[in-house]
């Protein structure tokens, strides 16, 4: 199972929306609506941002959205902060019953 | 509050053993399917290993045959014996609680490095 494929960085100034996309096929992204997005900052594990396409768990900022078109999938940061400096992956259930993560993508707020 | 506490991470020799352990509390253990995942030094996530609550499993390829998944619903821990060690094992090895198919709680990692 190949790795989702991420852009390798993202940039934007506070205030501004960047948007990070998560491309698979349609035996992971395209075919199920379970795509998640996890933020890490350096040394810390994961947190989870955005489950089932674009639900956001309790606590996440609302600032946060994510959305799905064909076999790409999209994280959104409205607003941006200093805090959201970090990497970012997304991550897909797939056919074979498994889970593919994306190759990640570092957020820099300007 | 759900909390998860691996352990069992350590130096090993090229073609040898580990196992690790998660420690799982603040919520019912057995009703979850839980996950191994692991990050290289300096690389992105990769998914394991995941168990669901009657202990069916499914493993990446890259570590098909070589590691075995497994859980005490009685202890509350999940487990994680990893034979065969090669160097590209070398990595934090996170176990992440499922729901809805998703990686909701994650541990603080163990490190384990894989070195003669």
């Amino acid at each position: 199972q190949s790795a989702l494929t991420q852009p390798a960085s993202v940039s934007g100034s506070p205030g501004q929306s960047i948007t990070i996309s998560c491309t698979g096929t349609s035996s992971d992204v395209g075919g199920y609506n379970h795509v998640s997005w996890y933020q890490q900052h350096p040394g810390k594990a994961p947190k989870l941002m955005i489950y089932e396409v674009n639900n956001r768990p309790s606590g996440v900022s609302n600032r946060f959205s994510g959305s799905k078109s064909g076999n790409t999938a999209s994280l959104t940061i409205s607003g941006l902060q200093a805090e959201d400096e970090a990497d970012y992956y997304c991550s897909s259930y797939t056919s074979s019953i498994t889970y593919v993560f994306g190759t990640g993508t570092k957020v820099t707020v300007l | 509050q759900v909390q998860l506490v691996e352990s069992g991470g350590g130096v090993v020799q090229p073609g040898g053993s580990l196992r690790l352990s998660c420690a799982a509390s603040g919520f019912t253990f057995s009703s979850y399917v839980m996950h191994w995942v692991r990050q290289a030094p300096g690389k992105g996530l990769e998914w394991v290993a995941f168990i669901r609550s009657d202990g069916s499993n499914k493993y990446a390829d890259s570590v098909k045959g070589r590691f075995t998944i497994s859980r005490d619903n009685s202890k509350n821990t999940l487990y994680l014996q990893m034979n065969s060690l090669r160097a590209e094992d070398t990595a934090v090895y996170y176990c992440a609680k499922d729901r809805n198919w998703a990686f909701w709680y994650w541990g603080q990692g163990t490190l384990v490095t894989v070195s003669s």
